[in-house]
């Protein structure tokens, strides 16, 4: 099983331009997480999913949006990316909800400028 | 709404020192808590979790936490550090919902 991947690794966006982080599990979980991780601030979660077709907002949805069409699938899209976005990302799922294990992706690291 | 405090931001201890991370959490009822470790450059993993039971968890890579309601604490302890250990270290708790809220990390540092 290669887990969760994510991909970029590594991007630099211009303000205003969009993109979309990309998210993907082989381990059949139903729950999928999107976080974003500051210096000095922890983990926080932007949105989640509890299947496809599902999703609903974390703590710091504001600028992102997501869907989920497939079990395997939990794209990000960044619509007009301004430099507060600059973090580094997180992927995660897990079989159930939060009192399971989540299991991370290696992260995408987002430079806006 | 729960909360989680990691009230030291850096830690530096010698090889083959003990270790203990402290964490303190704010939550109504009995709370799930987690210890995830994240290594340079990667995603975090969890290192173990606490739901019921036994107030003494044991975990991977020769760590345990102990809970302990009356000092709403879910510190993180290991008897001898390895030069491996150096990473962060982030305490959750998971609650209402399907959200978990993450402290915001010690950093260990482990000189030789």
């Amino acid at each position: 099983n290669a887990g969760v991947t994510q991909t970029p690794k590594f991007r630099i966006l211009k303000i205003g331009q969009s993109m979309t982080l990309q998210c993907a599990q082989d381990m059949n979980h139903n729950y999928m997480y999107w976080y974003r991780q500051d210096p000095g601030m922890g983990l926080k979660l932007i949105y989640y999913s509890v299947g496809a077709g599902i999703t609903d907002k974390g703590e710091v949805p504001n600028g992102y949006n997501v869907s989920r069409s497939t079990t395997e699938d939990f794209p990000l899209r960044l619509e007009l990316a301004a430099p507060s976005q600059t973090s580094v990302y997180f992927c995660a799922s897990s079989w159930s909800a939060y009192e399971e294990t989540q299991y991370f992706g290696p992260g995408t690291r987002l430079l806006v400028l | 709404a729960q909360s989680v405090t990691q009230p030291d931001i850096h830690i530096t201890v010698s090889e083959g020192a003990s270790l203990e991370l402290r964490c303190n959490y704010s939550y109504g009822a009995t709370p799930y808590l987690f210890w995830y470790v994240q290594s340079p450059g990667q995603g975090l993993q969890l290192l173990l979790k606490y739901f019921s039971g036994d107030t003494l968890v044991q975990g991977i890579k020769g760590f345990e936490a102990e809970f302990k309601r009356s000092q709403s604490s879910f510190n993180l302890r290991k008897p001898s550090v390895h030069w491996s250990d150096a990473a962060e270290y982030f305490c959750a708790v998971g609650a209402s919902g399907s959200r978990l809220t993450f402290g915001e990390g010690t950093q260990l540092t482990v000189n030789p």
